[in-house]
């Protein structure tokens, strides 16, 4: 049961770069969601999706670009990565009307 | 803005003790309530989910709602140093019921 995988776990890249968080489940849950941690700020939605082909903007979607052509993927890109978009990045996935399950996260620094 | 509130604590209790943990929120047509257990530099756990009035048990922890006075808890008994972590409230939009919104957590630390 590998349940809802992110890679990498750890990153570290520069102001300017491109970067895509992945994300991968194996339950086929439609729901898919990015979120972000940061200190201060709790969990904040950079983007969700509800099935394959459709995708919606949460709090925080600028700077972020996602895709979801298979449902067992949603990968996350930065398109021109900022230090304010260093943070922890939790992706979850959910079959309603179950509650989200999330992945161990992936800690981006950006220099 | 919808909100949830949370007491950041740190909540301290001693060991086998009771740990009540709160969370007040301010949309009246959320649905569905959850509590999601965070251990330092992990991800969220959930912990309990909760949909009607009352109470709902699941071994040492209770999850009580009421949405007259639109606050959730979570009551955790016999309190273990394992049980030292940060505790998030979350609670459906009810414009869109599969989006979350999260409060801050509440910081517990069980002394041994």
């Amino acid at each position: 049961d590998a349940g809802i995988t992110q890679s990498p776990r750890y990153k570290i890249t520069e102001t300017g770069r491109q970067v895509t968080l992945m994300c991968h489940q194996t339950w086929s849950h439609s729901y898919m969601f990015w979120y972000r941690q940061d200190l201060g700020h709790g969990l904040r939605l950079i983007y969700y999706s509800a099935a394959a082909d459709i995708t919606d903007k949460g709090e925080v979607p600028d700077g972020y670009v996602v895709s979801r052509s298979k449902t067992e993927n949603f990968p996350l890109t930065l398109e021109s990565a900022t230090r304010s978009q260093t943070s922890v990045y939790f992706c979850a996935s959910q079959d309603p009307p179950e509650p989200q399950h999330f992945g161990d996260g992936t800690r981006l620094s950006i220099l | 803005q919808k909100e949830v509130e949370q007491n950041s604590g740190p909540l301290s209790v001693p060991e086998g003790a009771i740990a009540s943990l709160n969370c007040t929120y301010s949309d009246r047509g959320s649905q569905s309530f959850f509590w999601y257990r965070q251990y330092s530099g992990k991800s969220p756990e959930l912990i309990m989910s909760i949909y009607s009035n009352g109470d709902k048990e699941d071994g040492r922890f209770t999850a009580q709602l009421n949405k007259a006075s639109q606050y959730v808890s979570l009551l955790i008994r016999d309190s273990q140093p394992s049980d030292s972590a940060t505790y998030l409230c979350a609670v459906t939009n009810a414009g869109n019921n599969r989006k979350l919104i999260w409060g801050l957590g509440t910081s517990l630390a069980v002394n041994p």
